[in-house]
């Protein structure tokens, strides 16, 4: 079955960095693009991007050009999410999301289990 | 990009109907047939429940249905259960960058 598991919650201070991981399995990783999307109690779910898992090719929210880098191993059928320079309102679950065949970000119909990241001092 | 507009929480008995709107404008939810519909149970992970509008995907119960009228969207769960009991989000199509937002969420709550 189709399964997006997710790397574990961080705490993080501001300025600093993070890298989430996830991991695809039971569909073929690199026909798929796969999406970032996380949720605050503030702003609720915000897209963030999304990468090829082809390709690697990304594409990014303005808001988050230049703070994140989405890249993939396909060797091990994972994506991965960068977070620069970290701000306490990044304190978010992050999701990383597979996007339903051809739609390019219109629907996502699987979800990783999220991971939170706390930017504290 | 403002979010899409939703009821904070809405509330149902048992048996009963409900239905969740979802506001937008002419470029996002009335430009395009690429409405979608999620559910959230508390500390869980998004769950699809409708796209483009109307369509159900595999797996999903028919008492959940979806619809669209010029610039507002809506989700309709007929005979609540207990289950149902989840925070819903709708998402819509917007073209440009980002392509997609999301509603604020609405608690349904079955009483």
């Amino acid at each position: 079955q189709v399964q997006l598991v997710q790397s574990g919650a961080e705490v993080k201070k501001p300025g600093a960095s993070v890298k989430l991981s996830c991991k695809a399995s039971g569909f073929s990783f690199t026909a798929f693009y796969l999406h970032w999307v996380r949720q605050t109690p503030r702003q609720g779910l915000e897209w963030m991007g999304w990468i090829s898992a082809a390709t690697g090719v990304t594409y990014y929210a303005p808001r988050f050009q230049g703070s994140v880098t989405m890249t993939r191993d396909t060797s091990i059928s994972t994506v991965y999410l960068e977070l620069n320079s970290l701000r306490s309102d990044d304190t978010a679950v992050y999701y990383c999301a597979r996007d339903w065949p051809g739609s390019q970000g219109r629907v996502f119909d699987y979800w990783g289990q999220g991971a939170l990241v706390t930017v504290s001092s | 990009q403002s979010a899409l507009t939703q009821p904070a929480s809405v509330s149902g008995s048992p048996g009963q109907s409900i239905t969740i709107s979802c506001t937008g404008t002419s470029g996002d939810i009335g430009a395009y047939d690429y409405v979608s519909w999620y559910q959230q149970h508390p500390g869980k992970a998004p769950k699809l429940m409708i796209y483009n509008v109307t369509n159900r995907p595999s797996g999903i119960s028919n008492r959940f249905s979806g619809s669209k009228s010029g610039n507002t969207a809506s989700l309709t769960i007929s005979g609540l259960q207990a289950e149902d009991e989840a925070d819903y989000y709708c998402s819509s199509y917007r073209g440009g960058n980002p392509p997609v937002i999301f509603g604020g969420g609405t608690m349904l709550t079955v009483l």
